[in-house]
């Protein structure tokens, strides 16, 4: 098994630019999530799902968007990017809302110019 | 989801216990105690988890107090591959997992 993995593993982006993180789980979890972790901070949620066509939001979800078409795949829109978004991005998944033990992929650091 | 406290940085000695305490005097009784870490920027890595009673596995072991106000996890033989960010996080929703700032455990020679 891969695990949880992320593409890309960097990005630069210039002020309103679009793009989509992503965010891919062949483990055959229901529950997947993105945290964005600023220098010297612990992580905070962002959205998160507990299945395919489910998504609800976490603690920071403004200026993301997400969805969940398929169990394996979790992508996160940044719509119009902004400095404040220069973070690095986690994307993480466990079996289901009943298991506290989550997966988490290596991570996709995001400047914002 | 209650909130926890723990000290921002710790020392050890490679070989000897590390001992992480966490405060957490407003958890409510169905609310679980889980640790992860997180080595230097890596994706953070979960470790233990329990609710009332002392856990154990191959990594580490959890203590919590019997009125559950507190925890420790307990790396029983330090080694430098365990310097990393600590965190000590309480839920009971598990789509909420709120990542406090951690403790630094900085494992020396």
């Amino acid at each position: 098994n891969a695990g949880v993995t992320q593409t890309p593993k960097f990005q630069v982006l210039k002020t309103g630019q679009s793009m989509t993180l992503q965010c891919a789980q062949d483990m055959n979890h229901e529950y997947m999530s993105w945290y964005r972790q600023d220098p010297g901070m612990g992580l905070r949620l962002i959205h998160y799902s507990v299945g395919a066509g489910i998504t609800d939001q976490g603690e920071v979800p403004n200026g993301y968007n997400v969805s969940r078409s398929t169990t394996e795949d979790f992508p996160l829109r940044l719509l119009s990017a902004a400095p404040s978004q220069t973070s690095v991005y986690f994307c993480a998944s466990s079996l289901g809302q009943g298991f506290g033990e989550q997966f988490f992929g290596p991570g996709t650091r995001l400047t914002v110019l | 989801d209650a909130k926890t406290t723990q000290p921002p940085s710790m020392d050890c000695a490679e070989g000897r216990a590390a001992n992480l305490p966490c405060n957490h005097s407003t958890i409510s009784g169905n609310e679980y105690v889980y640790w992860y870490r997180q080595i230097h920027s890596q994706g953070p890595q979960y470790i233990i988890h329990g609710l009332k009673n002392n856990e154990t596995n191959e990594m580490a072991s959890l203590i919590i107090t019997e009125d559950r106000k507190s925890s420790t996890l307990i790396l029983p033989h330090a080694t430098l591959r365990d310097t990393a960010v600590y965190y000590c996080i309480v839920i009971y929703n598990f789509n909420k997992f709120y990542f406090g700032s951690g403790t630094k455990l900085n494992v020396k020679p």
